[in-house]
Parts: C-alpha cells; sequence; structure tokens
C-alpha cells in the first residue's frame, strides 16, 4: 500500500526558505504513470496546489508561487522535497505531498505537516 | 485561473438523508472535476474524479455528475462517517483549483 510521508521543520522565520521531504514507501517515485506533488491549506482556508514533478525531473508550478518555489526527486532515495523561498505569514499552512496522475487528481496523500512562519 | 465556487458553504443534514453539493468553475473545465472528503486534522480523501468516476474504495453512495462548469456532488443515504468537509477541484488547466469547500454537519 503506498504510504507517503511529509517532514521538516514545523517552524521558519520569515524572509527564510521553508524546506520539506515527501517520503515515498510501497510505491517508487520512478513510476513512470505518475507524478509527484505538493498542496497546501493555511488554517481554516481551502486548498491550494503548489507544483509537482515527474520521475523525470519535470516540474509544474502555480504560476502565482513560482518564483518562489522549488521542487525536486530523489529517485535513490525514494523522495521528493519543497523549497519555499522568501517566506512570509502568509505561507503559514499545513502542507502535503500527494501522487497524480495525468489527470491531475490526488491520492494518496501524506497526513499533512504545519508549517508556522514567525520569528 | 480558473475559480471554483461551492455551495452551500456548509450543510446542515440528518443520517440517511440524500444530499447534493454543488461546485460552479468559472469557465469550462470540461469534464476535468474531483472532488475529495476532508475530516478535522486529516489530509484529503480522493472519492470522484473525472465528474463521475468512482474511485477505488468509496462507497456506492456517493455520485458525482455534470459538465462544462456546473457540477454536483451527491450522497446517497448518509452515514455517520459522511459528516465532513467537501472540496470540488477543476483539473482542466493550471493552476489547479479548489473550490472552497462545503461543511457537512450532523442536523
Amino acid at each position: 500500500q503506498l504510504q507517503l510521508q511529509e517532514s521538516g521543520p514545523g517552524l521558519v522565520k520569515p524572509s527564510e526558505t521553508l524546506s520539506l521531504t515527501c517520503t515515498v514507501s510501497g510505491g517508487s517515485v520512478s513510476d513512470s504513470s505518475y507524478y509527484w506533488g505538493w498542496v497546501r491549506q493555511p488554517p481554516g482556508k481551502a486548498l491550494e496546489w503548489i507544483g509537482s514533478i515527474y520521475y523525470s525531473g519535470s516540474t509544474y508550478y502555480n504560476p502565482s508561487l513560482k518564483r518562489r518555489v522549488t521542487i525536486s526527486v530523489d529517485t535513490s532515495k525514494n523522495q521528493f522535497s519543497l523549497k519555499l523561498s522568501s517566506v512570509t505569514a502568509a505561507d503559514t499552512a499545513v502542507y502535503y505531498c500527494a501522487r497524480h496522475g495525468a489527470g491531475y487528481y490526488y491520492g494518496p496523500w501524506g497526513q499533512g505537516t504545519l508549517v508556522t512562519v514567525s520569528s | 485561473d480558473i475559480q471554483m465556487t461551492q455551495s452551500p458553504s456548509s450543510l446542515s443534514a440528518s443520517v440517511g438523508d440524500r444530499v447534493t453539493i454543488t461546485c460552479r468553475a468559472s469557465q469550462s473545465v470540461s469534464a476535468y472535476l474531483n472532488w475529495y472528503q476532508q475530516k478535522p486534522g486529516k489530509a484529503p480523501k480522493l472519492l470522484i474524479y473525472a465528474t463521475s468516476s468512482l474511485q477505488s474504495g468509496v462507497p456506492s453512495r456517493f455520485s458525482g455528475s455534470g459538465s462544462g462548469t456546473d457540477f454536483t456532488l451527491t450522497i446517497n443515504n448518509l452515514q455517520p462517517e459522511d459528516f465532513a468537509t467537501y472540496y470540488c477541484q477543476q483539473s482542466y488547466s493550471s493552476p489547479y483549483t479548489f473550490g472552497q469547500g462545503t461543511k457537512l454537519e450532523i442536523k
């Protein structure tokens, strides 16, 4: 059974870079049938697509975040990662990693990790 | 960006009821419309993809319909475990946007 698990700091200072890793078990990030993505949810608000990556390294970003986002994949560790630079309080959210196919519908998801931006 | 608007924002219903949640897109998304269920403190769970295809393991009391800009999620014979927040999402064009959610509460 495919499982995804986010990891990374729960507190990031304003203007710094948020870094999260998603570890995949029960499946492979090298599976050519799927993409691997990040979605976030500010407290009490709706979901927002951040971006996705294919095992080959091709990336697809939300234009509103593109200037600050980098998603990478490490096939040797079966992980993919998110970096979001120059964070502000508006980036405080639960960050989820998830798998999707070419149809861009997400499942399964990781449990999510809360990242708070505060000094 | 394509804006997704759900109605109602919240809904009260009883076990055994049939409920319908509507999702409207600001422009046509063809049939590229997906539905998720989220319970408090949990990750979203995919229920329906491509408007009406039921994700494996999802009970058949969930169904979806629509096309273009107007879509519905219907839950027949509500069960206690169905009380949650539901989100629609368009996967027609980037950025892949979600609705604001519909919270289904017990009456």
